[in-house]
């Protein structure tokens, strides 16, 4: 059972360099979304989506973009890195709009920028 | 904005001891109001909770929401090191979905044995 996967798990980047985080989930999955979760803070909506070449803005955009070209896979990118984009990276997925207890998450990406 | 808060933050206490956890928030309507435990990686979900009044129950936790005073708690009894992860909770605003979730800070729980 893959469920949503991640990659990478840990990556170090430079400030100013471009890196891509990918999301792959294998449950037909309308919803997908990008979180981050910082110390003290939570997880906050970076970005979602609501289906193949749907994508909207959440909370924390600035700094990242996302495509979704097929219902499995959902990338964020980073533009060009910057230390306030320390954090860790959670995608999840979900069937749609009245899922709220079916929410898969991903187990994390944690990405340092220096 | 909506704006859920956790409280506490942080909570230490021996194996045995019941807990009370916190979730307030100020959201002006929502389809239903989710807690979760994550532990080292990603959330797990324990309840989602859509009716004022009605207590949910999962073994050692339950959790009640509160529409009127706009807040809901998470109660583990008989605590176990098990139980030590960070609680988050969550309300799923209504019409942007469920992927526009707004967590609270989370409250890290410590059991100690």
């Amino acid at each position: 059972n893959a469920g949503v996967t991640q990659t990478p798990k840990f990556q170090v980047l430079k400030t100013g360099q471009s890196m891509t985080l990918q999301c792959a989930q294998d449950m037909n999955h309308e919803y997908m979304s990008w979180y981050r979760q910082d110390p003290g803070m939570g997880l906050r909506l970076i970005h979602y989506s609501v289906g193949a070449g749907i994508t909207d803005q959440g909370e924390v955009p600035n700094g990242y973009n996302v495509s979704r070209s097929t219902t499995e896979d959902f990338p964020l990118r980073l533009l060009s890195a910057a230390p306030s984009q320390t954090s860790v990276y959670f995608c999840a997925s979900s069937r749609g709009k009245n899922s709220g207890n079916t929410i898969y998450f991903g187990e994390g990406s944690w990405l340092t920028v220096v | 904005e909506d704006k859920v808060v956790q409280s506490p933050l942080s909570l230490v206490v021996h194996e045995g001891d019941t807990v009370t956890l916190n979730c307030s928030y100020e959201v002006t309507n929502f389809r239903s109001l989710l807690w979760y435990k994550q532990e080292k990686k990603a959330p797990t979900f324990l309840f989602m909770l859509t009716s004022s009044g009605i207590e949910k129950k999962s073994g050692r936790l339950s959790s009640i929401l509160d529409k009127k005073e706009l807040f809901s708690i998470l109660n583990i009894t008989a605590t176990q090191t098990g139980d030590s992860a960070i609680y988050l909770c969550a309300v799923d605003p209504p019409i942007q979905g469920a992927q526009k979730l707004v967590f609270g800070q989370g409250t890290r729980l410590t059991i100690n044995p």
